[in-house]
Parts: C-alpha cells; structure tokens; sequence
C-alpha cells in the first residue's frame, strides 16, 4: 500500500526557512523511474508543483522559485526534503508530496494529506 | 511555460446530469494530460491519465477525451459523490502546470 505524508513547523516568520519532509512507504525512491514532486496550493486556490526528485538523482525546480528552493532525499529512510528560503506571505499553503513511476515527466498517482504551512508575523 | 485553461471555473448540476470540464493547453501537449478530483479537506486524487485512460478504482461514469491542445472530462449520471473541483494537469514538459480548477456543486 502506497502512502505519503507531509510533516512541516506549521508557521514561520517571513525571511524565515521552511523545511518540510515526506515521508512514504510503499515503494522505493531507488526504484528505476520513481520520482517525489512537492506541489503547493492556497487556500481555496488552484495547485502549483515546486520541485521533483528522481530515483537517480535528478531534480527539476520550477522556475518561477528556482533560486529559492532544494529538493533532496534520503532513500534509506524513505524520505524527501524540500527546503524554501526566504519565506513571505505568498508561500502559506498546504504543502503535498506526491509520487510519479515513470520519470520526471508522468502524472502523479498517489498524493499525501498535505500540511498546512502559515508564514506570519 | 504551457498555460492551461479550464472552463468553467463552477458549475452547478441536478442529480443523473452529464456534466463536462474543458481544459485547453497554449501548446500541443501530446495527450500527456491528467485530470485529478479534490474533495473538500481532502489531497487532490487521480481520475484520468493520458488523456483518456481511467486510474484504477475510478467508476466508469468519469471519462476523459481529447488531443493535441483540447481536452475535456465527462461525468455521466452525476452522484452526490461527485461534488468536488476538478483540475486538469499537463505532464508534457516542465514546468507541470495545473488548470485553475472547477468547483462541481449539486444544483
């Protein structure tokens, strides 16, 4: 059975950084084609993906937050990380991992519950 | 970045009625598209890949058709079950980019 779940600090102050993990079971981030994307959505607004990582390696950022984000992993222990600097208002969201089989360009299948991150002062 | 438009952003059903979501990609995205089902409080789910083909464990009613920059999501027989908002996704080049949603409520 496939799971993911998103564990973050909840809030932060703005200029602060936000590290958040996903933690999965049910497959192996060194399985050949298995890739985690984070993808964030505000309240009551649409979903944008920030960040992918890939079974060897690889990682795509998107653009738009490029400078301010690092995905990484941990496939021992069955995780990955998404790190944003330089947090402000516009970045209070549910934050989701979700996983792709394919590579970096699929759908993605199996989504965590997602965890609330409020950036205030 | 491929931009994708959906329509409409709500739409309000009876109960039996056969509703469709249109979402149109700025460039030819091959088919490589997906549309997901977000209930209130709940993580967006998977109802349709590539276009046309149904996730596993979705009911027959849900389909999905289309191509090159065109694409649409059709629920027959709509069930109280379906209330939810639907996105659309293009998986044809980085960055992934969603559609603003659909907010399906029963009229």
């Amino acid at each position: 059975q496939v799971t993911l779940k998103e564990s973050g600090p909840g809030i932060l102050q703005p200029s602060q950084t936000l590290s958040l993990t996903c933690s999965f079971s049910g497959f192996s981030l060194s399985t050949s084609g298995i890739c985690v994307s984070w993808i964030r959505q505000p309240s009551g607004k649409g979903l944008e993906w920030l960040a992918t990582i890939c079974w060897e390696d690889s990682k795509g950022y998107n653009p738009s937050l490029k400078n301010r984000l690092t995905i990484s992993k941990d496939t021992s222990n069955n995780q990955a990380f998404l790190k944003i600097t330089s947090v402000d208002t516009a970045d209070t969201a549910i934050y989701y991992c979700a996983r792709t089989t394919e590579g970096i360009l699929y759908y993605f299948d199996y989504w965590g519950q997602g965890v609330m991150v409020t950036v205030s002062s | 970045d491929i931009q994708m438009t959906q329509s409409p952003a709500s739409l309000s059903a009876s109960l039996g009625e056969t509703v469709t979501i249109e979402c149109r990609a700025s460039e030819d995205i091959y088919s490589n598209l997906a549309w997901y089902q977000q209930k209130p409080g709940n993580s967006p789910q998977l109802l349709i890949y590539d276009a046309n083909s149904l996730a596993d464990g979705v009911p027959s009613r849900f389909s999905g058709s289309g191509s090159g920059t065109q694409y649409s999501l059709k629920i027959n027989s709509l069930q109280s079950e379906d209330v939810a908002s639907y996105f659309c996704q293009q998986y044809n080049n980085y960055p992934y980019t969603f559609g603003a949603g659909t907010k399906l409520e029963l009229k």
